[in-house]
């Protein structure tokens, strides 16, 4: 059974560039959510999914952050434009129903010079 | 609003020693399900234990329990017999199951173990 799987592993951009980052869930998981993990910050929900449908994006910090689930088995986490205070490293997780622990993917590390 | 506190951001211990890493909440949802996840160096973030705010019994897995306080609104995670490996940061996290569905997270705490 194949955990949640995140691209890239490592992003280096350049400010105003623009970021995607890519997860596949667990199949058969209703919830996606994507997290953000800093220093400073520790591990902030920034939205989550339940069947494809966004139900709160309240974390997403600015308009330049952008999420879809265009179907059970992807999602997409785009800035446009990057910044350099974007630096952190990205989380997908996946949960089959509320009860169920989230299953985390390896990560993204964004890098924003 | 739901809240995770861990007040301990570090901690020392004798390998074999067992070690219990705190954990407080607050939350206005009447149900609940607690969480703990270890972050070792490598990043990835691995599922340890659950708690859910009705359970009669506390959680155990392994060389985890969790020791869950109702009332006090605690949910402390206990590591039985701590080994090399366990050094890693550990993380609370609560999840409402009727309001707010999201996994909240606490700061967390960087346990060491010594040999």
């Amino acid at each position: 059974d194949a955990g949640v799987i995140q691209s890239p592993r490592h992003e280096v951009t350049e400010m105003g560039q623009e970021v995607t980052l890519r997860c596949k869930p667990i199949s058969g998981h209703d919830y996606l959510f994507w997290y953000r993990q800093t220093m400073m910050r520790g591990l902030e929900l920034l939205i989550y999914f339940n069947n494809n449908v966004p139900i709160d994006d309240s974390g997403m910090p600015e308009d330049r952050f952008s999420a879809k689930m265009p179907n059970a088995s992807f999602s997409t986490l785009k800035i446009q434009p990057s910044e350099p205070r974007d630096s952190a490293v990205y989380f997908c997780a996946s949960s089959r129903t509320l009860y169920s622990p989230l299953h985390f993917g390896n990560g993204t590390r964004l890098t924003v010079t | 609003a739901q809240k995770i506190t861990q007040t301990q951001p570090g901690m020392f211990v004798q390998e074999k020693e067992a070690v219990t890493l705190d954990c407080t909440y607050d939350t206005s949802d009447p149900s609940y399900g607690l969480f703990w996840y270890k972050q070792p160096s490598s990043g990835e973030m691995i599922f340890l234990i659950y708690q859910g705010s009705y359970d009669q019994q506390n959680a155990t897995e392994g060389r985890y329990s969790l020791n869950f306080q109702k009332a006090r609104k605690s949910a402390n995670l206990v590591i039985s017999a701590s080994q090399l490996g366990d050094s890693a940061m550990y993380f609370c996290a609560m999840r409402g199951l009727r309001g707010a569905q999201k996994l909240v997270f606490g700061q967390g705490t960087r346990l060491t173990i010594n040999p």
